[in-house]
């Protein structure tokens, strides 16, 4: 059982190019996010989904797209990285019960240059 | 739209202190009230707080919800250098499983 698995763990980008951050459960959780991380921030929300197929945005998609092909995979794309999106990365699964049980990936670390 | 608003943003304090972080919420139709401890890496998970469950407590930790003033607090006693992290808290609603944060508070314990 490997949880929330992250990949990569640390991303360096030029302005412009595009990446995908990837994201898998096994949990078999219905709930899947992303955050992202400043310093003094917090944990802000990008993008959530509430099953396969159904995706909405949260406080700052502005610049980000996801999709939610299948339960266990929710991969988070940048399309033309700017140097406001440097920042660590969370994905997170939730088995809907009020925030117990919600587990986070490890993080990825991004720079866009 | 949710507000979590933590308090103090940093505290520094020595080994065997003991502190008291502050977290208030607005959110409509609320449903859980959740504290995490963040080092290097993810947030882990601390405590979740309830209407039906107003006190919870683990070892040194321990932490309140008044749901009347809207806030909670979570206290550590006699605290080690391993209680230096950023503490987070988080609330979420019935309508949806997001979870809201506050900026955190950075505590730092020195031997």
């Amino acid at each position: 059982n490997a949880g929330v698995t992250q990949t990569p763990k640390f991303q360096v980008l030029k302005t412009g190019q595009s990446m995908t951050l990837q994201c898998a459960q096994d949990m078999n959780h219905e709930y899947m996010s992303w955050y992202r991380q400043d310093p003094g921030m917090g944990l802000r929300l990008i993008h959530y989904s509430v099953g396969a197929g159904i995706t909405d945005q949260g406080e700052v998609p502005n610049g980000y797209n996801v999709s939610r092909s299948t339960t266990e995979d929710f991969p988070l794309r940048l399309l033309s990285a700017a140097p406001s999106q440097t920042s660590v990365y969370f994905c997170a699964s939730s088995p809907g019960q009020g925030g117990l049980g919600y587990t986070f990936g490890s993080g990825t670390r991004l720079t866009v240059v | 739209e949710d507000k979590v608003v933590q308090s103090p943003l940093s505290l520094v304090v020595h080994e065997g202190d003991t502190v008291t972080l502050n977290c208030s919420y607005e959110v409509t139709n609320f449903r859980s009230l959740l504290w995490y401890k963040q080092e290097k890496k993810a947030p882990t998970f601390l405590f979740m707080l309830t209407s039906s469950g107003i006190e919870k407590k683990s070892g040194r930790l321990s932490s309140i919800l008044d749901k009347k003033e809207l806030f909670s607090i979570l206290n550590i006693t006699a605290t080690q250098t391993g209680d230096s992290a950023i503490y987070l808290c988080a609330d979420t609603n019935f309508g949806n499983e997001k979870l809201t944060f506050g900026t955190g508070t950075r505590l730092t314990i020195i031997p």
